[in-house]
């Protein structure tokens, strides 16, 4: 596609549900980055998968969360259990051989 | 350890103003890349400049114009003759040569007043 799409735009689910978040990147870049933004607050990086190099998953907060890449293409960011704290904006970005990422519109996650 | 600061939370102008968002970072890399993304109130981070280490030269873009000191270590952006559209959260990164993980700064809110 034209630009990282991500779905669904809006999620409210339940606390101690799990949760799926699905990102599609720009077709031909063989990075992706999920990064989280909670209100107010700055970009929190949570993981990064480059071509089929393991990914770096330095940043997921908890055992939660966890993120798989399929086919080098589309990633599904699942939080399990989801709490209140985990209310956030999620935001995926791609990149090709160019550092820049581009971003998705995100995922507004709320947990009531 | 790697670090982006925006010491401005929020700056406030009216149209038509100069305006310059700071960004200092840290980083013990001899070789990295700075960016700039705009973020409206739409919510989308839109990529806006990349710069290299080793290239000091400043960049003009249209209104837009960025000063990049490697000396100080500070990369900041200017917007001339501010309009309302310029409006949004403005964040300066920087990210490792060949690494993928972006450290962003806290974000600086500008709000250009007609």
């Amino acid at each position: 596609g034209a630009g990282v799409s991500q779905s669904p735009s809006n999620k409210v689910t339940e606390k101690g549900k799990d949760v799926e978040l699905r990102c599609d990147p720009i077709s031909g870049h063989t990075a992706l980055y999920w990064y989280r933004q909670s209100l107010g607050q700055g970009l929190e990086f949570l993981i990064y998968f480059q071509g089929n190099s393991a990914p770096d998953k330095s940043g997921l907060p908890s055992d939660r969360f966890s993120a798989e890449r399929t086919g080098g293409s589309v990633s599904t960011l699942t939080i399990q259990r989801t709490q209140q704290e985990d209310s956030a904006v999620y935001l995926c970005a791609s990149s090709s051989d160019h550092p820049e990422a581009f971003f998705g519109q995100g995922t507004r996650l709320t947990v009531v | 350890a790697q670090k982006v600061t925006q010491a401005q939370t929020e700056i406030s102008v009216v149209e038509k103003e100069d305006v310059t968002l700071d960004c200092v970072y840290e980083t013990r890399d001899t070789t990295y890349y700075l960016f700039w993304y705009k973020q409206p109130p739409s919510g989308e981070l839109v990529f806006l400049i990349r710069r290299n280490s080793f290239d000091e030269q400043n960049e003009i873009s249209g209104r837009y114009s960025w000063n990049f000191q490697k000396s100080t270590s500070s990369f900041n952006f200017t917007i001339t003759a501010s309009q309302v559209v310029d409006s949004a959260v403005y964040f300066c990164a920087l990210n490792r040569l060949h690494t993928g993980k972006l450290i962003f700064g806290q974000g600086t809110t500008l709000q250009v007043k007609p």
